[in-house]
């Protein structure tokens, strides 16, 4: 069975940053994109962004860029996630997912489990 | 990218059938039959119930069903059951390659 296993959860300051893993494992790491995506507290999804494990392309929302960085290791078959300049807003759960590509259509068919980041003075 | 619309709340009782909508652009769900849909439990990731507007994956019940027609694709949950209370969302691939969710409707089964 596919897995994503993701970090557990952080509290950070207001202006620090973090960073979110999410390991995959039971399936070929370089044949299915990594998609962020976040809740906030009572709210719904938000899509943040794409990487492509197999040769580290990625594609951000507008809204994100030039603070999340996304990240890959091959030999960990890990993905990472950094949010910079983090505001009280930025609260949420943060969730990967895989999407496959190539012959495969867009869709999240994996996810993993969340990770509370939590924005606080 | 603005997110898709879809009704904040349904409701039914056990064993009637429910609707959900998701109305895009045609920059999204016009434009593409990449549209999915995904049930979440309280406390719980998301777990895709239809792709591509009207593919089941494996596991997932018959009594969902998709369609779309213009830039609004609709969700059917026929013989609704207790455990079908949860919040929907749809999604969708857009234009400019990124992905779009639609703000998510609770359902309750009453």
């Amino acid at each position: 069975q596919v897995q994503l296993v993701q970090s557990g959860a952080e509290v950070k300051k207001p202006g620090a940053s973090v960073k979110v893993s999410c390991k995959a494992s039971v399936y070929t790491f370089t044949n299915y994109y990594i998609h962020w995506v976040r809740q906030a507290p009572g709210q719904g999804l938000e899509w943040m962004g794409v990487i492509n494990p197999s040769g580290d392309g990625t594609f951000y929302a507008q809204k994100f860029q030039g603070r999340v960085t996304m990240t890959r290791d091959t030999s960990t078959t890990t993905v990472y996630m950094e949010v910079t300049s983090l505001r009280s807003d930025d609260t949420a759960v943060y969730y990967c997912a895989r999407e496959g590509y190539g012959d495969k259509t867009p869709h999240f068919d994996y996810w993993g489990q969340g990770t509370l980041v939590t924005v606080a003075s | 990218q603005s997110a898709l619309t879809q009704p904040a709340s349904v409701s039914g009782s056990p064993g009637q059938s429910i609707t959900i909508s998701c109305t895009g652009t045609s920059s999204d769900v016009g434009g593409y039959n990449f549209v999915s849909w995904y049930q979440q439990h309280p406390g719980k990731a998301p777990k895709l119930i239809l792709y591509d507007v009207t593919n089941r994956p494996s596991g997932v019940s018959n009594r969902f069903s998709g369609s779309k027609s213009g830039n609004t694709a609709s969700l059917t949950i026929s013989g609704l059951q207790a455990e079908d209370e949860a919040d929907y969302y749809c999604s969708s691939y857009t234009r400019s390659s990124t992905r779009v969710f639609g703000g998510g409707t609770k359902l309750t089964v009453l």
